[in-house]
């Protein structure tokens, strides 16, 4: 069965360093999305992309934040200047379509931010 | 704004026990309900969704009722497994977006 997959699974970084999260959403899937989960706290959204183009972005997701698909297959999420806080669990989604359509999370990858 | 409410867990039981894991919502207008699941070291995988009021979803035994009366989609099973053992999230999407709105996460833990 096709799935989401991101890389790396762990990631740390020093505080106001630049990092990328990567993600391969699923082949024949046109809408992406990144959430994100603090320890003990909710699921969050943070941005939608349709179309080669943010449709929907949250709060979170201000000008430290941005989301790139540089190819065919990859969806990165930039953080450009990590803080502490942005350490948490960042997972990415893609559907086949939007509305109602199911949308397939990949495994998470666990940020920490030192 | 839109919103959801979970039971706080763990939930604690033994095989073959029911399953209910409350959630209630708010909402404008008329949003989809999905019970999503993450099981240790997974990514969330969708269990069930409804998208309109009394609609029942269901999958591998467990049930959701959409009740726009009670704003409910309360999650049941009538007998656990052990294999059940994962963290629930109750989520919403509303009608003119993409985003899922999730709640806190429920914890079940099921003992031989």
């Amino acid at each position: 069965e096709p799935e989401v997959t991101q890389t790396p699974s762990h990631q740390v970084t020093q505080m106001g360093q630049e990092v990328i999260l990567r993600c391969v959403p699923i082949s024949n899937h046109l809408y992406f999305y990144w959430y994100r989960q603090i320890l003990g706290q909710k699921v969050e959204f943070l941005v939608s992309f349709y179309n080669n183009e943010i449709s929907e972005k949250s709060e979170i997701f201000d000008d430290q934040f941005s989301v790139e698909r540089p190819d065919g297959s990859n969806f990165t999420l930039k953080i450009r200047s990590t803080k502490l806080e942005d350490s948490a669990m960042y997972f990415c989604a893609s559907s086949e379509a939007g509305g109602t359509y199911e949308q397939y999370f990949g495994p998470g990858t666990r940020l920490t931010v030192t | 704004g839109n919103s959801v409410t979970q039971m706080e867990g763990p939930v604690t039981l033994s095989e073959e026990a029911f399953l209910t894991i409350n959630c209630t919502y708010t909402a404008t207008g008329y949003p989809s309900l999905f019970w999503y699941v993450q099981y240790p070291g997974e990514g969330l995988q969708l269990l069930l969704k409804a998208t309109k009021a009394d609609d029942k979803g269901s999958n591998k035994g467990f049930e959701a009722t959409y009740r726009k009366e009670t704003t409910s989609f309360h999650l049941e099973k009538g007998s656990v497994q052990v294999s059940d053992s994962a963290v629930y999230f109750c989520a919403l999407k509303a009608y003119n977006t993409d985003k899922l709105i999730f709640g806190t996460g429920t914890r079940l833990q099921v003992f031989p």
